[in-house]
């Protein structure tokens, strides 16, 4: 089934480690993105693609990072994850369509940084 | 950029009464207007979008209508039912496929 995944699910890690926050989508969809959401609240955009091998900064200023080596894997890097850091991290997909395309989020990753 | 508003940021109506979000957007060039509804726990999920070359648009209980000239958009739920009970996003979009989203508005259905 057509999907967007997302692990880990939840993540309680100490100050200074590094993550990875993993999103892939079986959607065949060549837009991806990444928000910050603390819960019940607004979306930020803090990194898109358009394709492989293109990464943008969004609207909300982030310290993470991303890649996008292939098509369906978005993965989200924090070299040094602080208790600010803390938040849910959604990564959502849509397809190119002309005038804005429909974006399917993944199931999101809660992280806890103490 | 793009700046959306949305009001109220909760509502709480009687079941089977009506319920309206209302969002205004900044940027004129803004054609696309997808709101999607998010439950305690879940992820977002769209629940119905218009582009700018439609006045309004209905799917069952659920319509959206779009004044360009104004630059505004809402929301109408009718016959709410307590499953209706959720956090709402308004969103614009202008041809670059990125979406700015409002503060949300969380809906409380009372049985």
């Amino acid at each position: 089934e057509a999907d967007i995944y997302q692990t880990p699910r939840y993540l309680v890690i100490g100050t200074g480690k590094k993550i990875t926050l993993e999103c892939s989508q079986t959607m065949g969809h060549d837009k991806m993105y990444w928000y910050q959401q603390d819960p019940g609240m607004e979306l930020h955009l803090i990194h898109y693609s358009y394709g492989v091998n293109s990464t943008e900064k969004g609207d909300l200023s982030s310290e993470s990072t991303v890649s996008r080596i292939r098509t369906e894997h978005f993965p989200l890097t924090l070299e040094s994850a602080r208790p600010s850091h803390t938040s849910q991290y959604l990564c959502a997909s849509s397809e190119l369509q002309a005038g804005g395309g429909t974006q399917y989020f993944g199931p999101g990753t809660r992280l806890l940084v103490l | 950029g793009e700046n959306v508003e949305q009001h109220p940021s909760t509502l709480s109506v009687q079941e089977g009464d009506s319920a309206v979000i209302k969002c205004t957007y900044s940027d004129s060039a803004s054609n696309y207007f997808p709101w999607y509804k998010q439950e305690l726990g879940k992820r977002p999920q769209l629940i119905i979008d218009i582009r700018s070359n439609v006045g309004e648009k209905k799917d069952q209980r659920i319509a959206v209508t779009l004044n360009k000239t104004a630059k505004h958009f809402s929301l109408h739920i009718t016959e709410t039912q307590p499953e209706d009970s959720a956090v709402y996003f308004c969103a614009a979009s202008i041809n670059d496929y990125k979406l700015s989203f409002g503060a949300g508005t969380t809906v409380t259905v009372r049985a």
